[in-house]
């Protein structure tokens, strides 16, 4: 099946910090997502991403869609507390004829662990 | 208010007895999806619908069954057969069964343990 590497695996930033996450994959995607998932929770989706070479934010929250279709990058500047989380990649390869409901495959996360 | 809604919070359950989870979505969703969730991991596909009375694998349906008899709803048996059924399990369900703008949005989560 498709793997997606997602890096890094943690990260122990100061507030304030911007913090950098990537995801790549060993094929390619039609879209890319990217969640957050705060302890016993379900993920809520942040951005989506559905064009090689598109660059889309969310208020701190930027993220591309890499020209390969194989890789995606999430940013976030300025840290603050809330950010704390687990930050999933996610992506899926869908066609126009036939369509099909697949699901997402995920990477295995980034935790992200803010220091005040 | 619109959301997708699973049931119970928290699951406890002796070995060698079936389970049903249950997953409700009031978005008017055409698909609807289940994952599994262990420690430290990703997400994993168990299964998935398109529409009413149809649904398909993911990569572990092994151990597990699943029913679509409305569209608001899709629960999940975890039966006896699956190995290591102890897991965080999470429903989503998307607008579309066809199309390349598909995002998924998940319920809360149930978390069950087998003792």
């Amino acid at each position: 099946g498709q793997q997606l590497n997602q890096s890094p695996q943690s990260m122990f930033i100061q507030e304030g910090e911007d913090v950098s996450m990537n995801c790549t994959s060993s094929s390619i995607f039609n879209t890319w997502l990217w969640y957050k998932q705060d302890p016993g929770e379900g993920p809520v989706l942040l951005i989506a991403l559905y064009k090689a070479g598109e660059l889309t934010s969310n208020g701190r929250l930027t993220a591309q869609f890499g020209i390969t279709r194989k890789d995606s990058f999430l940013n976030i500047s300025a840290s603050i507390p809330s950010d704390v989380g687990i930050y999933f990649c996610a992506g899926q390869l869908r066609t126009y004829s036939g369509g099909g409901a697949d699901g997402l495959t995920f990477g295995k996360g980034t935790h992200l662990i803010i220091q005040p | 208010d619109g959301g997708i809604t699973q049931s119970p919070k928290y699951l406890f359950r002796k070995e060698g007895q079936n389970v049903t989870l249950s997953c409700e979505q009031n978005l008017n969703h055409d698909a609807m999806y289940w994952y599994r969730q262990d420690p430290g991991q990703g997400l994993r596909l168990i299964y998935y619908s398109q529409i009413v009375n149809d649904f398909q694998k993911g990569d572990i349906a092994e151990g597990y069954s699943v029913s679509r008899e409305k569209k608001e709803s899709f629960p999940l048996t975890v039966t006896s057969a699956q190995k290591n059924p102890t897991a965080f399990y999470l429903c989503a369900s998307s607008m579309y069964s066809s199309g390349p703008y598909n995002e998924q949005f998940f319920g809360p989560g149930t978390r069950l343990t087998v003792l």
